[in-house]
């Protein structure tokens, strides 16, 4: 049974410092997700990462991804107010890997 | 643009009552997906549908039955609801896992069971 687990769940840190959210799974999948929800919306895409050693970067986020290891982290930089969030991990999984399968999520609260 | 439209956006039940959640979307993509959020364990797989004509079951589909009508919509329905059900459900889709389509999602159902 996949297994996607992510930490910390809960995040609370003070604007301008760095911070690493894990996300850990269990099967031999390449491609790696992660989303932003804010309180009561959807969740929207941030990044799609879909080889070993593969990162990408966004403002003050950046993925990477080891699939060797099972393991991508989303870095945030010098963190700001505005990226108070939810963030998931999510995973494809299946025999086409066409179900998708979602970490618990990691809640950020950035304060002033 | 409309892209994932799910209804109702909000849905009080009894007990034993039974609803079905409407989703569309208009972005041609193959694969659809119905997911559970409950606090604290992240968002649940109910079933999916990885192109028209086809669904399957995701991590937590007792209680709950789909339909891929067409390409473009997704239906949820309970048949009983039961008080556990109560959650918020996101409809979802993408053009497909290959090539790592990223999912859309609607705007989330919030379904209280009583």
């Amino acid at each position: 049974e996949l297994k996607v687990e992510q930490n910390p769940l809960f995040l609370s840190m003070q604007e301008g410092k760095n911070y690493t959210i894990y996300c850990n799974y269990s099967t031999t999948s390449d491609r790696l997700y992660w989303y932003r929800q804010d309180p009561g919306k959807s969740l929207e895409s941030l990044f799609v990462l879909l080889s070993n050693g593969a990162v990408k970067q966004e403002g003050r986020l950046m993925a990477s991804l080891d699939t060797k290891a099972r393991l991508s982290t989303l870095h945030i930089t010098a963190a700001v107010h505005d990226l108070s969030a939810t963030y998931f991990c999510a995973v494809d999984r299946g025999v086409n890997n066409n179900d998708m399968r979602f970490g618990a999520g990691t809640r950020l609260t950035v304060k002033p | 643009n409309a892209g994932v439209t799910q209804t109702p956006k909000f849905q009080v039940l009894k007990t034993g009552q039974s609803m079905t959640l409407q989703c569309a979307q208009d972005m041609n993509h193959n694969s659809m997906y119905w997911y559970r959020q409950d606090p604290g364990m992240g968002l649940r797989l109910i079933y999916y549908s990885a192109s028209e004509g086809t669904t399957d079951k995701g991590e937590v589909p007792n209680g709950y039955n789909v339909s891929r009508l067409n390409k473009r919509e997704f239906s949820l329905r309970l048949e009983s609801a039961a008080p556990s059900q109560t959650s918020v459900y996101f409809c979802a889709s993408r053009f497909g896992a290959s090539g790592g389509n990223t999912i859309y999602f609607g705007e989330g159902s919030w379904l209280t069971v009583v």
